[in-house]
């Protein structure tokens, strides 16, 4: 079965610098989910879009925005990097959100120099 | 503030044991409760959830126990193995709300099962 799909997997970025995250959802999912998983820590919600519109916001960062595109793949633009923003970043879609079974996809690791 | 209150932070057993994992929420608006397995390096895979109509669900090896009075909730291993050694999250979401389903994440239990 086609999972949650992220791009890229590994990225090194110095500070001040930006970061695009790239995800795609499961075929014919209409929302995705993104989370912020520091080392040792649970993931944390940032922000969520259905069907091409944002749908919810946790705590993403001003510096930090986000859209999901006609095809439902979704972009994670992050700018002005900070060290802290060294994580992983999930990306996870769900066919119906309100029945709220969220796949996962394998993650992006950035890390901020 | 935790939301989604996990324990015990790790958890070692032996093969063949029965590890219970442990969460408590506050929001009486969660109406879904998923666990997700986390090994290091990979995304959280789906495991089991469960919705507040029910007291018990199993799947496998794994099961879910719910309380709604308690506001408590949680899984079971039976016959663990050493590939069960991995993290595990609860969670709960608001999923019939206008949250639209965001997950809020216990704080996670490592799991070891040793041969």
């Amino acid at each position: 079965a086609a999972g949650v799909i992220q791009s890229p997997r590994h990225l090194i970025k110095e500070k001040r610098e930006t970061a695009t995250l790239k995800c795609y959802p499961i075929p014919r999912h209409d929302t995705v989910y993104w989370y912020q998983q520091g080392p040792g820590q649970d993931p944390q919600f940032l922000i969520s879009f259905y069907e091409k519109m944002q749908s919810d916001k946790g705590s993403i960062p001003d510096r930090f925005s986000a859209q999901q595109f006609s095809d439902y793949h979704s972009e994670l633009n992050m700018s002005s990097l900070e060290l802290g923003d060294s994580a992983l970043y999930f990306c996870a879609s769900s066919l119906d959100a309100l029945r709220g079974t969220q796949y996962f996809g394998p993650g992006t690791r950035l890390l901020v120099l | 503030q935790q939301q989604v209150k996990q324990s015990p932070q790790s958890l070692i057993v032996q093969k063949g044991g029965i590890p219970i994992i442990n969460c408590a929420y506050e929001n009486t608006a969660f109406d879904y409760f998923p666990w997700y397995q986390q090994f290091p390096g990979k995304g959280p895979a789906l495991l089991i959830a469960i919705r507040p109509d029910v007291s018990e669900k199993k799947e496998g090896r794994f099961t879910i126990s719910f309380n709604k009075s308690a506001k408590q909730f949680s899984l079971h291993i039976m016959d663990s193995q050493p590939g069960d050694s991995a993290t595990y999250f609860c969670a709960a979401s608001d999923a019939g709300g206008t949250s639209y389903g965001k997950l809020t994440f216990g704080q996670g239990t490592i799991l070891t099962v040793h041969p």
